[in-house]
């Protein structure tokens, strides 16, 4: 398994539920990313972080809004999500100097 | 844009056999290309990364190649297992620099027992 865990593994929400993902690395980097992966389709990026600081936001509808409190932590609140939300959500860390990423297991996402 | 594509038909391959997956790009001259892999439901996890100056690397029963003129990466497994049945994701630094990533859609590879 890699240094970078997330909670919950699977989450069932309602449209109007708000929820909350966390990320959490003990690899030491300093940059942290937030993916969604749907149904055969290529990893789509998020959210970036380098050093707590955010530093991409790929226009992500305001319904995902990203935390980083610090380097090691990352997560992702969640609210009046919709169906096509449903997908399964990456965290992946690296060193900010790094083309390498190590990734979590992922939370797989289901709105009803 | 920059277009990354791998095969979206899965791979079935006998055990014991090569297994080799293929990686274009388009709209783009990387300096470097990544493999991952990736089993259901969970995250990619990295195999190898090779620069635009080395031609192949190995790594255990594992051999990529990386040609900058046919735009191509190739990914190789010798003696495929069973285990090694997951998808295999192309990975590029995107061109509007800094350290980040594009990934492709991957290849799902089967080895049959």
């Amino acid at each position: 398994e890699t240094g970078v865990t997330q909670t919950p593994r699977h989450l069932v929400m309602g449209m109007t539920n708000k929820k909350s993902l966390k990320c959490e690395q003990h690899l030491g980097h300093n940059a942290m990313y937030w993916y969604k992966q749907s149904a055969k389709k290529p990893l789509e990026l998020m959210f970036v972080y380098n050093f707590k600081e955010q530093t991409e936001n790929n226009s992500v509808p305001s319904r995902f809004s990203p935390e980083c409190p610090n380097s090691s932590h990352l997560f992702l609140h969640l609210h009046t999500l919709q169906p096509e939300d449903s997908a399964l959500y990456l965290c992946a860390s690296s060193q900010e100097d790094s083309y390498t990423q190590y990734f979590g297991p992922g939370t797989r996402l289901t709105v009803l | 844009s920059q277009k990354i594509e791998q095969n979206s038909e899965a791979l079935n391959i006998q055990e014991g056999k090569t297994a080799t997956l293929t990686c274009n790009y388009t709209n783009y001259s990387p300096a470097y290309l990544q493999w991952y892999r990736q089993d259901p439901g969970r995250g990619p996890v990295f195999l190898l990364l090779i620069r635009e100056n080395e031609k192949e690397k190995r790594k255990e029963r594992l051999k990529v190649t990386f040609d900058t003129t046919l735009k191509q990466s190739l990914f190789h497994i010798t003696a495929s297992q069973p285990a090694d049945s997951a998808t295999y994701l192309c990975a590029l630094p995107r061109n509007t620099g800094g350290f980040k990533t594009i990934f492709g859609a991957g290849t799902r590879l089967f080895v049959k027992a």
